[in-house]
């Protein structure tokens, strides 16, 4: 079976950091993505994780724990502009296919 | 380079009525899927084509839902009759070749409103 968890709405202040988590039950797991999607907008690439450990592309971290079934995206130094929904998704059975959370909605407030 | 690109953007249709949906993905790019994604969640893949065949259907409502890429390119997506839980917004994706781990890119979405 398939099962993606991740919280729902967050909130957080300019120029934090903010932890977004996903929770994943997936059989045949090969590796999660990050999609971020603006209201009304496409979803697009953040990061993708295959090995343990965490990932950093500036201002934008992920990590993984294949063992634990754990992943987050790390957001520094947040601005107005990051307030999106974070979208987790996990690949299986080695093919391209994208199984989605149902999405964090992050706030970013001044 | 151009990215994936759908329409129309905006549909408002009533129940039993039909619809379509059309996808010109990335040039090069083998694989398309359509993804479903309603209000408050995560897409949902509703089907994947590899070139011109048919990958993974196996979400796709087949009493109601059709979809083609006769020759390996752009692609249709057809409800026939609409019902009001098809309000969604339709996203169509690409990827080059469909591999584990690839970078699927998505286009801006049609927007389905069924009354």
């Amino acid at each position: 079976g398939q099962n993606i968890d991740q919280p729902t709405e967050m909130t957080a202040t300019e120029g934090a950091i903010v932890q977004i988590n996903c929770t994943y039950q997936t059989s045949g797991f090969n590796g999660l993505f990050w999609y971020q999607q603006h209201a009304g907008e496409a979803p697009t690439f953040l990061s993708y994780n295959v090995l343990d450990g965490l990932e950093e592309k500036g201002r934008f971290s992920s990590f993984l724990s294949r063992s634990k079934g754990y992943s987050y995206l790390l957001l520094k130094e947040l601005q107005m502009k990051d307030s999106a929904s974070y979208l987790c998704a996990a690949t299986r059975d080695n093919t391209g296919k994208l199984i989605f959370g149902q999405g964090t909605t992050l706030q970013v407030k001044p | 380079e151009a990215g994936v690109a759908q329409s129309p953007r905006y549909k408002i249709i009533e129940k039993r009525q039909s619809v379509a949906f059309w996808c010109n993905p990335i040039s090069g790019h083998a694989t398309l899927y359509w993804y479903q994604q309603i209000l408050g969640q995560g897409p949902k893949l509703l089907i994947q084509f590899q070139n011109n065949g048919v990958v993974d259907d196996s979400q796709l409502p087949k009493d109601r839902f059709s979809a083609e890429r006769l020759k390996g390119v752009d692609s249709t997506l057809k409800i026939q009759p609409a019902k009001l839980e098809d309000s969604a917004v339709y996203l169509c994706a690409s990827s080059f070749d469909g591999i584990n781990g690839e970078t699927q890119y998505f286009g801006p979405g049609t927007r389905l409103l069924v009354l």
